[in-house]
This record gives structure tokens, C-alpha cells and sequence, in this order.
């Protein structure tokens, strides 16, 4: 069966301090791959989407980068984090019926 | 700008009830229509999706979709306090590898 793992779950971080987000897929080949943000009270923004390696969209201008080395690994980058970027983080795939799965999701806090 | 529109709520209903929670959006192409569930402080769960126009059914769920008015609903049969979550409508236009979702509408189930 197919899983999606997402960490860390909680991350605290200070003002101009560099972000990295691991999410990998197990069970599944050449997914479509993508970051969200949900902001508190907000909904989902797509940030980030990959149709393969090296293949990395981008939704939203804003200090945040992806890339995807792997088939099935996604990485959420930042070089300096701003109070903005706080939220909750979410990696998600496509299956053949075309829904997400979503991974847990991490929460930023940026101070 | 493509948009997916849900009322907020609180959508308050008695333990039993049915929940009815509607969904508009703006691009006549889109073509699947997705329903998650969110509970608080966790990733969204895809429950519910529908592609054709009508109803589906999944247990106490049914999705219903109308195009011609650009309108997809979801109804909550018997409704029980544990499906008090944010419900969220998520769509993808053709041709696309992208998902727009609504602000999603907060459910009350009371007991």
C-alpha cells in the first residue's frame, strides 16, 4: 500500500534562520507531488507541484523553494525564514483516482 | 482566478440529522470534485469524490454534483458528534495537474 511520510511534525524556528521539509512516498512510482501551507484560519495554498524529478512548478513568488531529487522524495527549502512563513505544511500525492493523500503535516512556527 | 467558494459556518446540526455543506466554482472545465475532512490540528482525509454530474453515495456520505450550475454538495446522513471537522471542496480543471480548494465549512454536531 501506498504511504506518505512527512517530518518534522512541529518546528520552531527563528527570523532569518534556513527551512528544510522531507516528505517521501512509499509504494508508488513517478507520483505527482505537491506543497500546501495552511495558514491558521485559512485555507490550503499550493505552493510547490512536481510531475518528476527535477520537474518542480511554482505557484506562489515568496522566499520558499522545492526540489525533488528523487522519484519519490519532495523537499521544502528556505534560505531565510520570515514571520510569514508560519503555518502548517502539508505534502500530498495524486493516486490513480486523482484525490490527495496527504502527509501529517508539519506546523512552523517562525519567532 | 479560479475560485472554489464554501461558507464557513459554523454549520451547527443535531446528533442525527443531515448535513448538507455546498460547494461553487468559477471554471466551467473542471472536471473532478473532491470532499476532505479536516479535524483540528491534523491534515485533510479525502472522503468523498464524484466526476459525473448526480449523486454518489458512500455510507452515511453522498456527494452531488450539478455542473450546469457549477455546484457540488455534500450530504451527512445520521450525523454523529465525530464528524464535527472542517469540510473541504477541492477541484481540478481538465488538463491540469492542479487542485483549488475552498476556505472549507466548519461542522457542528451536537450531541
Amino acid at each position: 500500500s501506498q504511504t506518505i511520510h512527512q517530518w518534522p511534525a512541529t518546528l520552531v524556528q527563528p527570523v532569518g534562520s534556513p527551512l528544510s521539509l522531507e516528505c517521501t512516498v512509499e509504494g508508488t512510482s513517478n507520483p505527482n507531488l505537491y506543497w500546501y501551507r495552511q495558514a491558521a484560519g485559512r485555507g490550503l495554498q499550493l505552493l510547490f507541484y512536481s510531475v518528476g524529478i527535477g520537474q518542480i512548478s511554482s505557484e506562489v513568488p515568496q522566499n520558499l523553494s522545492a526540489s525533488r531529487p528523487q522519484d519519490r522524495q519532495f523537499i521544502l527549502s528556505s534560505k531565510k525564514l520570515l514571520l510569514s512563513d508560519s503555518g502548517f505544511y502539508l505534502c500530498a500525492w495524486t493516486g490513480q483516482l486523482g484525490g490527495y493523500t496527504f502527509g501529517s503535516g508539519t506546523r512552523l512556527t517562525v519567532v | 482566478q479560479k475560485e472554489v467558494e464554501q461558507n464557513s459556518g459554523p454549520l451547527s446540526v443535531p446528533e442525527g440529522a443531515i448535513a448538507s455543506l455546498n460547494c461553487t466554482y468559477s471554471d466551467r472545465g473542471s472536471q473532478s470534485f473532491f470532499w476532505y475532512r479536516q479535524y483540528s490540528g491534523k491534515s485533510p482525509e479525502l472522503i468523498m469524490f464524484i466526476y459525473s454530474n448526480g449523486d454518489k453515495e458512500d455510507g452515511r456520505f453522498t456527494a452531488q454534483l450539478n455542473k450546469a450550475s457549477q455546484y457540488v454538495s455534500l450530504l451527512i446522513r445520521d450525523s454523529q458528534p465525530s464528524d464535527s471537522a472542517t469540510y473541504l471542496c477541492a477541484v481540478r480543471s481538465s488538463g491540469t495537474y492542479k487542485y483549488i480548494f475552498g476556505t472549507g465549512t466548519r461542522l457542528k454536531v451536537l450531541a
